[in-house]
């Protein structure tokens, strides 16, 4: 069974780097061909996507946060982990950690988020 | 971007109605529609992908429809664990996005 569990310091201070880990077992995080994401969700708020890894340590990010995120993986560990730079209050939020898998159905590939981390919260404040 | 309204925003039901959530994306998104379940303090659920594909392990009285830019989520008789937060997903462009989410509350 896949699990995932996200890691971090709860409390970040205003302008400096947030950074958590997602610990993935019962499956490979180098292997499978699946996507590795970040989603969060601030107080009160609804989810917003962060972005996410593939297998092949290639990234994308949401254009929003683009300038100030970066997703890594450590295969040797098999975590991968999220830095979100400059941060303000407005990135206090549950981080969510979660893996993407593929399905091909009646000719095309879906993409879907089935296993998910219980998440972590993350407060930045002084 | 590809923007994804919910409707409605807040609901309230009694155990054993039918209800039904509603999701508009702003433009084409073809089936790639996901629906997910969120409860505080447990991790998210994945109810429905690829619009109306039921995942593995979810209760059938779940299930989704609609295709291009109207969707829905229809639970056929309320359960007490189906009180939470529901939100849809496009997977259609690279920059997945969802619903502001819906809230079912019991009446």
């Amino acid at each position: 069974q896949v699990q995932l569990q996200e890691s971090g310091p709860g409390l970040v201070k205003p302008s400096q780097t947030l950074s958590l880990t997602c610990t993935v077992s019962g499956d490979s995080i180098s292997s499978g061909g699946y996507y590795w994401n970040w989603v969060r969700q601030p107080a009160g708020k609804g989810l917003e996507y962060i972005g996410r890894i593939y297998t092949s340590g290639s990234t994308n990010y949401s254009p929003s946060l683009e300038s100030r995120v970066t997703i890594s993986r450590d295969t040797s560990n098999n975590q991968f982990s999220l830095k979100l730079s400059s941060v303000t209050a407005a990135d206090t939020a549950v981080y969510y950690c979660a893996r993407q898998s593929i399905r091909f159905l009646e000719g095309y590939y879906y993409y879907y988020m089935d296993v998910w981390g219980k998440g972590t919260t993350v407060t930045v404040s002084s | 971007d590809i923007q994804m309204t919910q409707s409605p925003s807040s609901l309230s039901a009694s155990i054993g109605d039918r209800v039904t959530i509603t999701c508009r994306a702003s433009q084409s998104i073809s089936s790639y529609l996901n629906w997910y379940q969120l409860k505080p303090g447990k991790a998210p659920k994945l109810l429905i992908y690829a619009a109306s594909s039921l995942q593995s392990g979810v209760p059938s009285r779940f299930s989704g429809s609609g295709s291009g830019t109207d969707f829905t989520l229809t639970i056929s008789s309320l359960q007490p664990e189906d009180f939470a937060t529901y939100y849809c997903q496009q997977s259609y462009s690279t920059l997945y996005s969802f619903g502001q989410g819906t809230k079912l509350e019991i009446k």
